[in-house]
């Protein structure tokens, strides 16, 4: 059965800096990966689509990456705001017998100012 | 706007008392899910249906039921079978003609009180 890990759990960093958030699967036969953002409360907002036969996905200030082979995923912050504090969530879609998507348990991060 | 509209945003449930969410979407969509969302666990599928009429039980469906009869509404109950139903419910729909990025609701947050 498909298993998704995130690392770091949490993640609190000042305004500005760069960084990496690691998601990473037990099985590389996935039809795609989806990284999402929750806010306290709320539902989750689509960030970045990786279609299987993709490497990676760019939207504004974030690029998430895909590497079956190794069963790893990044989503790269660049120039981060305080705007950005929210939990991200890494999602795949394998299809099969149960469909819907897997998830792994998120990274919070905090943007301080 | 399209998207998915989830209502109520909270309910109270008695010991006993069976209770329904609302979840409607306008984006079209064949597909639609059911997750369940626990403090420090990553989302779980409850129910999925693929086309109207049709639906399948995902990893905890016990103690829930569903119906699909129209494109655009997947109600779900929560029944008195479920002995731990306070959580935070998520519906999510994708089109599985163009290559399944999931769009999700708001939520509604589930209290037994």
């Amino acid at each position: 059965k498909q298993e998704v890990t995130q690392i770091p759990a949490a993640l609190s960093v000042p305004e500005g800096e760069n960084l990496v958030l690691n998601c990473s699967f037990t099985d590389s036969a996935i039809y795609n990966l989806q990284w999402f953002r929750q806010d306290p409360g709320k539902g989750l907002t689509s960030l970045l689509l990786i279609q299987s036969s993709q490497r990676e996905q760019t939207s504004g200030r974030l690029n998430a990456s895909l590497d079956k082979s190794s069963g790893r995923s990044t989503l790269y912050i660049a120039a981060s705001q305080p705007g950005d504090s929210a939990t991200y969530l890494c999602a795949l879609y394998s299809g099969g017998g149960a469909d819907g998507l897997t998830f792994g348990k998120g990274t919070h991060l905090i943007i301080q100012p | 706007d399209g998207g998915i509209t989830q209502s109520p945003k909270y309910l109270f449930r008695k010991e006993g008392q069976n209770v329904t969410l609302s979840c409607e979407q306008n984006l079209n969509h064949d597909a639609m899910y059911w997750y369940r969302q626990d403090p420090g666990q990553g989302l779980r599928l409850i129910y999925y249906s693929q086309i109207v009429n049709d639906f399948q039980k995902g990893d905890i469906a016990e103690g829930y039921s569903v119906s699909r009869e129209k494109k655009e509404s997947f109600p779900l109950t929560v029944t008195s079978a479920q002995k731990n139903p306070t959580a935070f419910y998520l519906c999510a729909s994708n089109d599985r003609q163009t290559g399944t990025e999931a769009f999700f609701g708001q939520g509604t947050r589930l209290t037994v009180v």
